[in-house]
């Protein structure tokens, strides 16, 4: 089984401010990986797929970055809105697995 | 609107059984792979299950094997999972999941249901 490790487990930011998630897959999984965000009390909602490849819905200071092993999202200002938890997953081998995420909190 | 609703959570003694249901609209339901997704309380992301378009193939997470199934109606757009033999550390919210549109082969999830919460206890 692929182990998703994200890091940090807990993004203390001010709103306006940029922040930076990372993702490593405990072997390559090459491109098949995508970000989820989920608010409180919602279900996750897809962010990036492809490891850098926003959905038309995906506001545009989400990117994505890596291959391989090593990812990368970045919110760019940070808005109210954003303030979530965010889960990496790999979808190139079964079975498919998550990362243990990372809460973005207001600083 | 493309929208998937699940249903049938509930709570069930350990050992127990239980079906759920996710009925889908606004796309066409046969032509995408769906899967399972878990979510304890307070905790991260788990996948259960995948069934692919056609039915011909399905996948489970180590921990469900064997107890249980997946299956899918395309003529009523509804994807389902039961749970048998069931224990206190399959408490969690139940969410499925369609695969993305512009996918061929590995494929990431672009809609999501609202979940059922299933609690396992005595």
């Amino acid at each position: 089984e692929i182990v998703m490790t994200q890091s940090p487990a807990t993004l203390s930011v001010s709103p306006g401010e940029r922040a930076t998630l990372s993702c490593r897959a405990s072997q390559s999984v090459t491109s098949n990986l995508a970000w989820y965000q989920q608010r409180p009390g919602q279900a996750p909602r897809l962010l990036i797929y492809g490891a850098s490849t926003r959905p038309s819905d995906t506001p545009a200071r989400f990117s994505g970055s890596g291959s391989g092993t090593e990812f990368t999202l970045t919110i760019g200002r940070l808005q109210s809105e954003d303030f979530a938890v965010y889960y990496c997953q790999q979808y190139g081998e079964w079975p498919r697995t998550f990362g243990q995420g990372t809460k973005v909190e207001i600083k | 609107q493309v929208q998937l609703v699940e249903s049938g959570g509930g709570v069930v003694q350990p050992g127990g059984s239980l079906r759920l249901s996710c009925v889908a609209s606004g796309f066409k339901f046969g032509r995408f792979g769906m899967h399972w997704v878990r979510q304890a309380p307070g905790k991260g992301l788990e996948w259960v299950a995948f069934i692919r378009y056609d039915g011909r193939s399905k996948k489970f997470e180590d921990s469900v094997e064997g107890r249980f199934t997946i299956s899918r109606d395309d003529s009523k757009s509804t994807l389902y999972l039961q749970m048998s033999s069931l224990r206190p550390e399959d408490t969690a919210v139940y969410y499925c999941a369609k695969e993305g549109s512009s996918c061929v082969g590995d494929c990431y999830y672009d809609i999501w249901g609202r979940g059922t919460l299933v609690t396992v206890s005595s």
